[in-house]
C-alpha cells in the first residue's frame, strides 16, 4: 500500500508568517491528494482536493500544489483561526490513507 | 442543509459487533459514495472503508477486512458499517462521510459528528 508522509509533524509559526506543509507519497498518486483542516475539538473539513483545487468557501490564503509523490500546503499570511491539525489524503486507489498529520500553533 | 448524524456507538467487549448508522439529508444520496472513517483518541485520521454511489464497490481498510461490512440503503438515505469481531485497537470515534462524487475515490466534503466505539475488557 501507497504511505502518506507529512512534515513537519508539528509546526509554530507567528500571525502573519507563510506556513508550507509538505506530504509525499511513497509512490506515484497523481494529483489524486486532499489536504483537510481539524480544528481542536472539531470534525475535519476539505480544505483542498485535486491537490490544487479551493474547495468554495476556503479562504484564499490557502493553497496546493504538486502532483507525482510531493505535495505542498501553504497557508499565505497566517491567521489565529488557523490553528489546527493539518492532514493530507490520497485517493487514487483504495485503500484513501490519511499522513500522519501536522499541528500547526501560533507562536 | 447537508447534514450526517451517526448513531450506535457504545461500550462492548472484545469479541463482540456492533452496527453504526448514518442519516444523511440535504442530498440525493443515491449519487454519492460514502465512507466510514475513524480516530482513536489523541491520534490522526484513518479510512475504514467506503461505498460507491451504486452501492456495487465496497472497499475496507486492510485492518477491518473479514470483520467490517459496509452497506447503504436508499429507502432510508442511511449508511451502515456492520462491525464484528472488535478488537480494543477499533476504539475510535467512527465518522461517516459523503466523497464529492460517486466515486469512494474522491475527496471527503461532508462529514458527520461522528459516534464513539469503545472496545474494552
Amino acid at each position: 500500500d501507497i504511505q502518506m508522509t507529512q512534515s513537519p509533524s508539528s509546526l509554530s509559526a507567528s500571525v502573519g508568517d507563510r506556513v508550507t506543509i509538505t506530504c509525499r507519497a511513497s509512490q506515484g498518486i497523481n494529483n489524486y491528494l486532499a489536504w483537510y483542516q481539524q480544528k481542536p475539538g472539531k470534525v475535519p473539513q476539505l480544505l483542498i482536493h485535486a491537490a490544487s483545487t479551493l474547495l468554495s468557501g476556503v479562504p484564499s490564503r490557502f493553497s496546493g500544489s504538486g502532483s507525482g509523490t510531493d505535495f505542498t500546503l501553504t497557508i499565505s499570511s497566517l491567521q489565529p483561526e488557523d490553528v489546527a491539525t493539518y492532514y493530507c489524503q490520497k485517493y487514487n486507489s483504495a485503500p484513501l490513507t490519511f499522513g500522519q498529520g501536522t499541528r500547526l500553533e501560533i507562536k | 442543509e447537508v447534514q450526517l448524524v451517526e448513531s450506535g456507538g457504545s461500550l462492548v467487549q472484545p469479541g463482540q459487533s456492533l452496527r453504526l448508522s448514518c442519516a444523511a439529508s440535504g442530498f440525493t444520496f443515491n449519487t454519492y459514495a460514502m465512507s466510514w472513517g475513524r480516530q482513536a483518541p489523541g491520534k490522526g485520521l484513518e479510512w475504514v472503508s467506503g461505498i460507491s454511489g451504486s452501492g456495487a464497490n465496497t472497499y475496507y481498510a486492510d485492518s477491518v477486512t473479514g470483520r467490517f461490512t459496509i452497506s447503504r440503503d436508499e429507502s432510508k438515505n442511511t449508511l451502515f458499517l456492520q462491525m464484528n469481531s472488535l478488537r480494543v485497537e477499533d476504539t475510535a470515534v467512527y465518522y461517516c462521510a459523503k466523497s464529492l462524487s460517486s466515486y469512494v475515490t474522491d475527496g471527503f466534503d461532508i462529514w458527520g459528528q461522528g459516534t464513539m466505539v469503545t472496545v474494552s475488557p
